[in-house]
């Protein structure tokens, strides 16, 4: 168990539509990272957030958004979502020095 | 921009088989050098990682050293087991100095399936 929470483990939406992925760090941790992994993409960082602000961007889409709360919990926001947007999505949490836990991941699948 | 290269898989052994992966990177600054494992359906583990060059990571059997001059990273174990099955990823991270613990984004190889039979 790597201590970091993701929720849902799976989820099935359509064309068009918007959901949101959460992230819980393990504890002490104030970084937290956003990864894609798609069969033709690989494993793509997203965003980073450290202690609320964020702190570096990937090749995120313009239709994908994040944050992080004061609680240190983390959200992913996907909207206007396209088939090309299914993927397993991952959070992982890091220490100010340290490397990254991963979490199990959301699997999203757009009918 | 940074990359990573893993070797062409999939990778099929038997048990107690010598593994290698290779791994070679491009980076500027001073990257930090990792392999992570994921088993069907769970997250990726951090197996091992080398903050400088000369560095030798390990954990579980696996060893990867860090080789600034031919800037590769090969993930190796003497004698795999079935429960070895699974994805491996080398990546890299870029710190502020050499030999610095503060990491940023992870950018991953594509990644090589290991398949170990009986």
């Amino acid at each position: 168990d790597s201590g970091v929470t993701q929720t849902p483990k799976h989820l099935i939406t359509a064309t068009g539509q918007r959901v949101t992925l959460r992230c819980s760090p393990r504890s002490g941790d104030l970084s937290v990272y956003w990864y894609q992994q798609s069969l033709d993409q690989g494993l793509q960082f997203l965003i980073q957030y450290y202690n609320g602000e964020e702190r570096a961007k990937g090749n995120i889409l313009e239709r994908f958004s994040a944050q992080q709360f004061p609680d240190l919990h983390s959200e992913l926001n996907l909207s206007s979502l396209e088939l090309g947007d299914s993927a397993l999505y991952f959070c992982a949490s890091g220490a100010t020095a340290g490397p990254q836990h991963f979490g199990d991941g959301t699997r999203l699948s757009i009918l | 921009g940074d990359s990573v290269t893993q070797m062409e898989g999939p990778v099929t052994l038997s048990e107690e088989a010598f593994l290698t992966i290779n791994c070679t990177y491009t980076a500027t600054g001073y990257p930090s050098l990792f392999w992570y494992v994921q088993y069907p359906g769970e997250g990726l583990q951090l197996l091992l990682k080398a903050t400088k060059a000369d560095d030798k990571g390990s954990n579980k059997g696996f060893e990867a050293t860090y080789r600034k001059e031919t800037t590769s990273f090969h993930l190796e174990k003497g004698s795999v087991q079935v429960s070895d099955s699974a994805v491996y990823f080398c990546a890299l991270s870029i710190s502020a100095i050499a030999g610095g613990t503060s990491y940023g984004k992870l950018t991953f190889g594509q990644g090589t399936i290991l398949t170990v039979h009986p």
